[in-house]
């Protein structure tokens, strides 16, 4: 069975602390790994990583991919208010999602 | 653009009561998908559909049938529904398999409680 695993599970840091998420994955057939980020609604796509090594970079955040190890990190910088939400990774394969981080950036 | 448009937003069901919930994307994307969300929680995935008239089963199918008689439409149906169907279900759409690097967008969100 596909497994995907997020830690921590919730963090609350303050405005300007640099955070990093993790995401751990068991999947069969994997194909990627996508990072979305939801607020109050629905998810948004963040990245999407495929190959070992190579960082994806989006303004303060970047994500990079071990295929190796199994597992991806998703860095953000310079946290701002506006970064608080729930960040989901998934494992393709079948798009298995892991349970999320919940992000608190406090002023 | 409309993009992925779900409706009902929120739905009250009793408990053995059926109810369809309706998807339609306007992206001409091949490849959709029910989620089911329950609080605190990842997205667990119901059905899939890689393009008109083929549906296959994800994670948790069970107590939901799909259908996918045009590109546009993806309709999931609750039969009998219980509580344990509690949960904010999503649909999404993609050009291409999220494997395959096909990002998804997602509709709102449906609400859903089973009293």
């Amino acid at each position: 069975e596909d497994k995907v695993v997020q830690s921590p599970l919730s963090l609350v840091v303050h405005e300007g602390d640099t955070v990093t998420l993790n995401c751990s994955y068991e999947v069969t057939n994997f194909r990627s790994l996508l990072w979305y980020k939801q607020e109050k609604k629905a998810p948004t796509f963040l990245f999407m990583l495929t190959s070992s090594g190579i960082e994806k970079k989006s303004g303060r955040l970047s994500s990079i991919l071990d295929k190796k190890e199994l597992f991806s990190i998703l860095n953000i910088t310079a946290t701002q208010t506006g970064d608080s939400a729930v960040y989901l990774c998934a494992g393709a394969g079948k798009s298995t999602f892991g349970d999320g981080t919940t992000l608190t950036v406090k002023p | 653009n409309a993009g992925v448009t779900q409706t009902p937003k929120f739905r009250i069901l009793k408990i053995g009561q059926s109810m369809t919930l309706q998807c339609t994307q306007d992206m001409n994307h091949n490849y959709m998908y029910w989620y089911r969300q329950d609080p605190g929680m990842g997205l667990k995935l119901i059905y899939y559909s890689v393009g008109a008239g083929i549906t296959d089963k994800g994670e948790v199918p069970n107590g939901y049938n799909v259908s996918r008689s045009t590109t546009e439409d993806f309709p999931l149906r609750l039969e009998l529904a219980a509580p344990s169907q509690t949960s904010v279900y999503f649909c999404a759409s993609s050009y291409r398999g999220t494997g395959d690097g096909g990002e998804a967008f997602f509709g709102q969100g449906t609400r859903l409680t089973v009293v």
